[in-house]
């Protein structure tokens, strides 16, 4: 039940394109849903989250969509630039808990 | 900017050795976190520590302690190094949320080998 599904582990896709992270969740008390954005050598930072009141949130490029029958979210990256290749981790949590559990990551590379 | 800084970017240690791994963060966080990181494995959570002394067990306790004498300052030990405990360490802060949950702030990690 506090597990958080996070496909595919790795993704390449060429300048210009879209990427889609897909990520899944079980426990539906879960109110908080956060992605991190890891380069290599550097520790992870968060990216964009929401909360399930909403079903997408947009921060320029990036975009989460949130679908709470299904349990699902994901996060697209419009026009992905070679500066977005990175590690990717979705979340979730409790709104009120200091702990967040991820997902396992997925391994975005853009092609130039 | 919150700054999270682990004392070593790559540390060697052989099997049996006690490991200390050092965290400091400078933005008076209540909330510390000890991670690590293995590929495919994603983030897991080793222990969590909500204010000075205290702490909390994650997904992954067994073979590690930790220690929050002063609020900046969070230490992962490894008691007895094993091989199995070679991984990316990742340390993290936070403030507490209440009701809204804060952002973790990470360091950039100390890549542990046991030889």
């Amino acid at each position: 039940q506090q597990q958080v599904k996070q496909s595919p582990q790795s993704l390449i896709v060429q300048k210009g394109g879209i990427s889609i992270i897909n990520c899944a969740y079980e426990n539906t008390a879960f109110d908080y849903f956060p992605w991190y954005q890891q380069f290599p050598g550097k520790g992870p930072a968060l990216l964009i989250a929401i909360r399930p009141d909403v079903s997408e949130k947009k921060e320029g490029r990036f975009t989460i969509s949130f679908n709470k029958s299904a349990k699902q979210f994901s996060l697209h990256i419009m026009d992905s630039q070679p500066g977005d290749s990175a590690t990717y981790f979705c979340a979730a949590t409790l709104d009120s808990d200091d702990k967040i559990i991820f997902g396992k990551g997925t391994r975005l590379h853009i092609l130039p | 900017d919150v700054k999270v800084t682990q004392s070593s970017r790559y540390l060697v240690k052989r099997t049996g050795e006690k490991v200390f791994l050092e965290c400091v963060q400078d933005m008076d966080h209540e909330n510390m976190f000890w991670y690590r990181q293995d590929p495919g494995l994603g983030l897991r959570l080793i222990y969590f520590s909500y204010d000075v002394k205290m702490k909390e067990k994650g997904d992954i306790p067994e073979g590690y302690s930790v220690s929050r004498e002063k609020k900046e300052r969070f230490s992962l030990i490894l008691e007895s190094a094993s091989t199995n405990q070679t991984s990316m360490y990742l340390c993290a802060s936070s403030l507490t949320g209440g009701f809204s949950n804060q952002p973790q702030h990470f360091g950039d990690g100390t890549r542990l080998s046991i030889l």
